[in-house]
């Protein structure tokens, strides 16, 4: 069973700071989705990684694939209260179609 | 160009009852995901299909859960004689294609609560 560890589990910051989730695994994945989730809605792709060592950016989001295809990062710079919401790394198997959940970041911007 | 719909968004049942959960993937979407996610954990995978055929059900509890993906009509995802324990919410997604470079858009999910 492949595990996907997500780090810091709660992530409290000012409006304006930086802040970066990480999502680490023992196994390799073909392709890593970053979601968010606000409450009591689904998870919405933010973006999908599939090469080693991609970084792909999002407005002040940046996201990064590992070399080894086993971890990535979010980065946000210069958050917004907006941001504020429940961060979720998913792996996608090599010869599978299911993908595997982190636990989820939960992330505050305070004004 | 709608979404994954998901209905009921809640549902109450009592321990022992029946819970029915479906799922209506995106216009042009056949292959269909159910992700079970408890309060404050991240989504498992619990089952994969496409039209009339389970193509991986490896995150299925072995009793009281089944699933289907008729030829015409919603993906249902039945739980028989609910227990507390079965509360959580669930989603579903959905993709054009089984191959997980296709991203998998997700539904508002259906909140179960076993009373």
């Amino acid at each position: 069973t492949q595990l996907l560890e997500q780090s810091p589990q709660f992530l409290s910051i000012q409006e304006g700071e930086n802040l970066t989730v990480y999502c680490n695994s023992s196994s390799v994945f073909s392709s890593l989705q970053w979601y968010r989730q606000e409450p009591g809605e689904g998870p919405v792709l933010l973006v999908t990684v599939v090469t080693g060592g991609e970084v792909k950016k999002l407005k002040r989001l940046t996201f990064q694939f590992g070399d080894a295809r086993k971890d990535s990062s979010l980065h946000i710079t210069a958050a917004q209260p907006g941001d504020t919401g429940l961060y979720l790394c998913a792996g996608a198997e090599a010869a599978g179609n299911k993908l595997t959940f982190g636990g989820g970041t939960r992330v505050l911007v305070k004004p | 160009n709608a979404g994954v719909m998901q209905n009921p968004r809640h549902l109450v049942r009592r321990r022992g009852q029946e819970a029915r959960l479906r799922c209506s993937p995106m216009k042009g979407h056949s292959h269909v995901y159910w992700y079970r996610q408890l309060p404050e954990e991240g989504l498992k995978f619990m089952v994969y299909l496409q039209k009339e055929n389970i193509i991986d059900e490896s995150g299925m509890p072995k009793e009281r859960f089944s699933a289907e993906f008729p030829k015409e009509g919603p993906s249902i995802l039945r739980i028989q004689q609910v227990v507390r324990g079965d509360s959580a919410a669930y989603f579903c997604a959905s993709s054009p294609l089984g191959d997980l470079r296709y991203e998998q858009y997700f539904g508002p999910g259906t909140r179960l609560t076993v009373t």
